[in-house]
Parts: C-alpha cells; sequence; structure tokens
C-alpha cells in the first residue's frame, strides 16, 4: 500500500522569502503522479502543481517547483518569493497506476506568511 | 465548467438522524472520490469509484457509512445513524482518468449534535 508522509506539521516564512516543503511516499509501482494540494481558511482543495514519475525534469508553475528524487522517493515543494495569498494548509498527493487511481494524501503543512 | 458541486454546504443534524451528502462530478469525468477531513486524522480517503464501480471502500470506517454512484453525474455517501465523532468535512471529487489530477468540490461541513 502507497503511503505519503508530510514530517513538517507547520512552518513559516517572511513574505518575499523562499520556503520548502517536505514531502516522501512509500511504494512498489514504477509508474505513478504526485501532486501538490493548497487548502487555504476557505477550505476549497486547489492544485499547485503536478509531477509524472516518468519525467526527470522537475516541474514548475511561476513561483512554485518541485525536487522530485524517485530514487529517494522524495518529493518537495519549493514556493519563490512567498506572497500573504501562500498562507494554507499545503498536502502532498500520491496517484498509483495499478491500483486503480487510488489518490493517497499525506498529513498536510501548515504554512504561515508574515509580513 | 461548473465544477464538482456539493450539497449541502453545511449540515447540522441529531445523533441518530440519516444523513445523506450528495455530489455531482465534473461532466465527463469517471473517477470520484469522496474523503473526509478533520484536525485528528487528516484527510482519510472513504471510497472511490471508477466508471460508477466502487473500487476500494476499506477507508469506510463502518457499516453505518454506505456510498452509491447510480449513474456517471450522481453519487451520495449516507451515514445512518449518524454520530457525533462523524463531525467533520467531506469532500468529494472527480477527476477525467485514473491517473490525473482530481478536482474537489467545497465540501460538506456535518456537525452532529
Amino acid at each position: 500500500a502507497q503511503t505519503v508522509t508530510q514530517s513538517q506539521p507547520e512552518m513559516s516564512v517572511q513574505e518575499a522569502e523562499t520556503v520548502t516543503l517536505s514531502c516522501t511516499y512509500d511504494t512498489s509501482e514504477s509508474n505513478y503522479y504526485l501532486f501538490w494540494y493548497k487548502q487555504p481558511p476557505s477550505r476549497q482543495m486547489i492544485l499547485v502543481i503536478r509531477q509524472e514519475a516518468y519525467k526527470q525534469q522537475n516541474a514548475t508553475e511561476n513561483r512554485f517547483s518541485v525536487n522530485f528524487q524517485k530514487a529517494a522517493k522524495s518529493f518537495s515543494l519549493k514556493i519563490s518569493d512567498s506572497q500573504l495569498g501562500d498562507t494554507a494548509m499545503y498536502f502532498c498527493a500520491f496517484r498509483g497506476g495499478t491500483s486503480y487511481g487510488k489518490l493517497t494524501f499525506g498529513q498536510g503543512t501548515i504554512l504561515t506568511v508574515h509580513p | 465548467d461548473a465544477g464538482v458541486i456539493q450539497s449541502p454546504r453545511h449540515e447540522v443534524t441529531e445523533m441518530g438522524q440519516e444523513v445523506t451528502l450528495r455530489c455531482k462530478p465534473i461532466s465527463g469525468h469517471n473517477s470520484l472520490f469522496w474523503y473526509r477531513q478533520t484536525m485528528m486524522r487528516g484527510l482519510e480517503l472513504l471510497i472511490y469509484f471508477n466508471n460508477n464501480v466502487p473500487i476500494d471502500d476499506s477507508g469506510m470506517p463502518e457499516d453505518r457509512f454506505s456510498a452509491k454512484m447510480p449513474n456517471a453525474s450522481f453519487s451520495t455517501l449516507k451515514i445512518q445513524p449518524s454520530e457525533p465523532r462523524d463531525s467533520a468535512v467531506y469532500f468529494c471529487a472527480s477527476s477525467v482518468q485514473m491517473n490525473t489530477e482530481a478536482f474537489f468540490g467545497q465540501g460538506t461541513r456535518l456537525t452532529v449534535v
């Protein structure tokens, strides 16, 4: 069974600084997808970024980028030039290809951006 | 596109009552997920469907919980009888394929008193 672990319950960063959120996962599959979701106080779940395991290049979406280390089963999220609107809970998620696409989430990391 | 639509947004009910949560996935999506979110347990996958067929319901807490997907555009999660410990936010999500991202509804905040 796949598991996703986020070891940082809370993080904080100053506005305009860079912060990295950690995520590790465990799976025996070779083909899978990884995601980061953001949940602001409004509780809406918003997709931030996705990474296909077969792609070696790290995904980037504007200020958000990932460091995907397949051998280490690590998938961290880097937020550059942090903004107050980035304050939210961030979830790492795994979706495998051999389990009919079961989507498993980590415990979440609460990120607070301070002015 | 209207997105995933859940109803109601908020539900307050008395212990022992039946509760039904509803979800309309995005048109054309063939995977549907039900999650429960609490402070203590985080985001738990309860059950998910592919092409209207339940694939994995191992996350359903107990027999009081049941889920159905009678067609591609509608799903329900029922709790009977409800208990205070069922109080949580329940999310429905859908995706177009098995290996793509899921899109979430706004969630239903359930309070059982």
